[in-house]
């Protein structure tokens, strides 16, 4: 069955702090790996990543995958009370999306 | 930009009523997907569609059914609402099955 581990499950770091959020997973026929952020409404896309070592970068948010170790990282780097959401990753094996369970992040002033 | 929209955003039903939600794309996107979203389980998938009247099980379809008669529009059927299907419930589409997906804004449904 395939499986999508977040960790931390939560998190509390002041604004300014950099974080960094993990994912890993166990998927039969990988495709992709996606990252979202959910606010108090639906998941915004961040990244798809699909091949490892190529980062994706989108302003003070960064993300990597690693196939061999079966993995990914989102970055943020200075953060900010608005960027306090859950943060989504699921793996994309052509059937549908799988995600894990997120992990909360509050930034706090 | 992608727009999904659902037609509700909060909705009270009674235990046995027959409750219809509906979702719109606008993306011309051949998939699209119901899920439930509940606090300590994530999201979880119910079912979806990759072509007009076309429908697959996702991993919790029991209680629920769907119908894809047009290619914009998914709804999903609670045939009889009980209790245990009180959740936020979030519509998807993606252009295919192996890119992102982009979701409706939500729907939370409470069966008392």
């Amino acid at each position: 069955e395939d499986k999508v581990v977040q960790s931390p499950l939560s998190l509390v770091v002041h604004e300014g702090d950099t974080v960094t959020l993990n994912c890993s997973y166990e998927v039969t026929n990988f495709r992709s790996l996606l990252w979202y952020k959910q606010e108090k409404k639906a998941p915004t896309f961040l990244f798809m990543l699909t091949s490892s070592g190529i980062e994706k970068k989108s302003g003070r948010l960064s993300s990597i995958l690693d196939k061999k170790e079966l993995f990914s990282i989102l970055n943020i780097t200075a953060t900010q009370t608005g960027d306090s959401a859950i943060y989504l990753c699921a793996s994309n094996s052509g059937y549908a999306l799988n995600f894990g369970k997120g992990t909360s992040l509050l930034v706090t002033p | 930009d992608v727009k999904v929209t659902q037609s509700s955003r909060y909705l009270v039903k009674r235990t046995g009523e027959k409750v219809f939600l509906e979702c719109v794309q606008d993306m011309d996107h051949e998939n699209m997907f119901w899920y439930r979203q509940d606090p300590g389980l994530g999201l979880r998938l119910i079912y979806f569609s990759y072509d007009v009247k076309m429908k697959e099980k996702g991993d919790i379809p029991e209680g629920y059914s769907v119908s894809r008669e047009k290619k914009e529009r998914f709804s999903l059927i609670l045939e009889s609402a009980s209790t245990n299907q009180t959740s936020m419930y979030l519509c998807a589409s993606s252009w295919n099955r192996v890119y992102e997906q982009y979701f409706g804004p939500g729907t939370r449904l409470t069966v008392t």
